[in-house]
């Protein structure tokens, strides 16, 4: 089992619309959890942030994490053709130092 | 803001040679990564550094090997590029106490 887990996709959305990303982790003492945005050929940018159950919304972007299910997801509002990329969920275990990254999603935002 | 700077964006070697990958830091920050990224593969921990002079191998250490002298200097060594290390190499940095990592621009590597 991965570390963290995401579908690769593509998700494709529709301008305007809510794009739903996804994410699980196998490490039940995890305490941080990262959303990353990646353009191709560029390096990841951090967008979120989120460290205790429940909802964090920062402009159109609100993470969501439920540790009880181990799940953390990214929603992203009002969808722009400038959202395509891909989106990387990172987690930092309960050994305290490292980024465990998953293999990230793919949204495509079509006009 | 946050900047880490990698020496290079691309960079084209034979195998066999010796391959330095260099990133700086400008935030007084503790802690550097080196990963590789590859399709299908991720993001994979190479190295990392909590401190100057200080190292730790990550999940793929084997045939790289890191430097770190200056706080805000961490380099990465390829002491004799294969072809399987063709690949996208990224820097981060983080301070001590929190949990935000920053990268760097990267270094697409190519060896030929």
């Amino acid at each position: 089992q991965k570390e963290v887990e995401q579908n690769s996709g593509p998700l494709s959305v529709p301008e305007g619309a809510i794009a739903s990303l996804n994410c699980t982790y196998s490490d039940r003492v995890s305490q941080s959890f990262f959303w990353y945005r990646q353009y191709s050929g560029k390096s990841p940018e951090l967008i979120m942030s989120i460290y205790s159950n429940g909802d964090k919304e920062d402009g159109r972007f609100t993470a969501q994490l439920n540790k009880a299910s181990q799940y953390v997801s990214l929603l992203i509002r009002d969808s722009q053709p400038s959202d395509s990329a891909t989106y990387l969920c990172a987690v930092i275990g309960g050994g305290g130092n490292k980024l465990t990254f998953g293999t990230g999603t793919q949204l495509k935002v079509e006009l | 803001d946050v900047k880490v700077t990698q020496s290079s964006r691309y960079l084209v070697k034979r195998t066999g040679e010796k391959v330095f990958l260099e990133c700086v830091q400008d935030m007084d920050h503790e802690n550097m990564f080196w990963y590789r990224q590859d399709p299908g593969l991720g993001l994979r921990l190479i190295y990392f550094s909590y401190d100057v002079k200080m190292k730790e191998k990550g999940d793929i250490p084997e045939g790289y090997s890191v430097s770190r002298e200056k706080k805000e200097r961490f380099s990465l060594i390829l002491e004799s590029a294969s072809t399987n290390q063709t690949s996208m190499y990224l820097c981060a940095s983080r301070g001590q106490g929190s949990s935000e990592q920053y990268f760097g621009p990267g270094t697409r590597l190519t060896v030929t």
